[in-house]
């Protein structure tokens, strides 16, 4: 059973484009996280989405963000006009629709770097 | 709102030594509690799972604790190894609402010196 992945693992942006995350989850979740590492700082939490979904988007940035979960295909972490802030490292995490011990599994990450 | 501290930020140990990590959070309303591992430029490793029903978990050379109602878990690493060395996350899972979110500590860099 294949871990989450995500791709790409680095991704070089220059100011002003876009960049666009992907997360498959593992076989059989269908619930699916986002989170964001800044340099020298911790994880914190962006969304929460099911399937076609948004369960809950608080973490997210007002602007220029935006995530989704088709039916069909991996979950999409958008972010439009990206600015030098944005570089940090990007994590999912997905976890199953019923399971005893409720554990998110990490992907390996996308490290987002705008110049 | 949840904060999750950790301390120390960073620890230095030679080879062999027993150590202690710890963690704490202000609100003892959490589902669960994990200690993830992570090394540099990589993603997350998990270590162990605490239910917030339960007090201790182990595995291996791990040792995790939580006191839920004082809001603290300690990660307890026997005879310590070159290995270990990584960056040592702590986090609470919440649920909320109908929503449920992970809120992790800045971690504790530990260095094991051979």
């Amino acid at each position: 059973n294949a871990g989450v992945m995500q791709n790409p693992r680095h991704l070089v942006r220059r100011r002003g484009q876009e960049a666009r995350l992907r997360c498959s989850p593992m076989k059989g979740h269908s619930h699916v996280y986002w989170y964001r590492q800044l340099p020298e700082e911790g994880l914190k939490f962006m969304v929460y989405l099911q399937k076609e979904n948004i369960i809950d988007e608080s973490g997210m940035p007002k602007e220029r963000f935006s995530a989704e979960f088709p039916k069909e295909g991996p979950s999409i972490l958008r972010i439009q006009q990206v600015v030098r802030g944005d570089s940090a490292a990007y994590f999912c995490a997905s976890s199953p629709l019923a399971t005893i011990s409720y554990e998110q599994y990490f992907g390996p990450g996308t490290r987002l770097t705008v110049t | 709102k949840q904060e999750v501290t950790q301390i120390p930020a960073a620890l230095s140990v030679p080879e062999g030594e027993n150590l202690v990590l710890n963690c704490s959070f202000t609100d003892s309303a959490i589902y669960n509690l994990q200690w993830f591992r992570q090394d540099p430029g990589k993603g997350l490793t998990s270590l162990l799972l605490i239910q917030s029903s339960q007090r201790e978990q182990t595995s291996g050379r791990l040792n995790a604790s939580l006191d839920k109602s004082s809001g603290r878990s300690t990660l307890y690493i026997a005879a310590s190894q070159p290995g270990d060395s990584a960056t040592y996350l702590c986090a609470v899972r919440l649920l909320q609402g109908g929503s449920e979110k992970l809120v992790f500590g800045k971690g504790t860099k530990l260095t094991v010196n051979p």
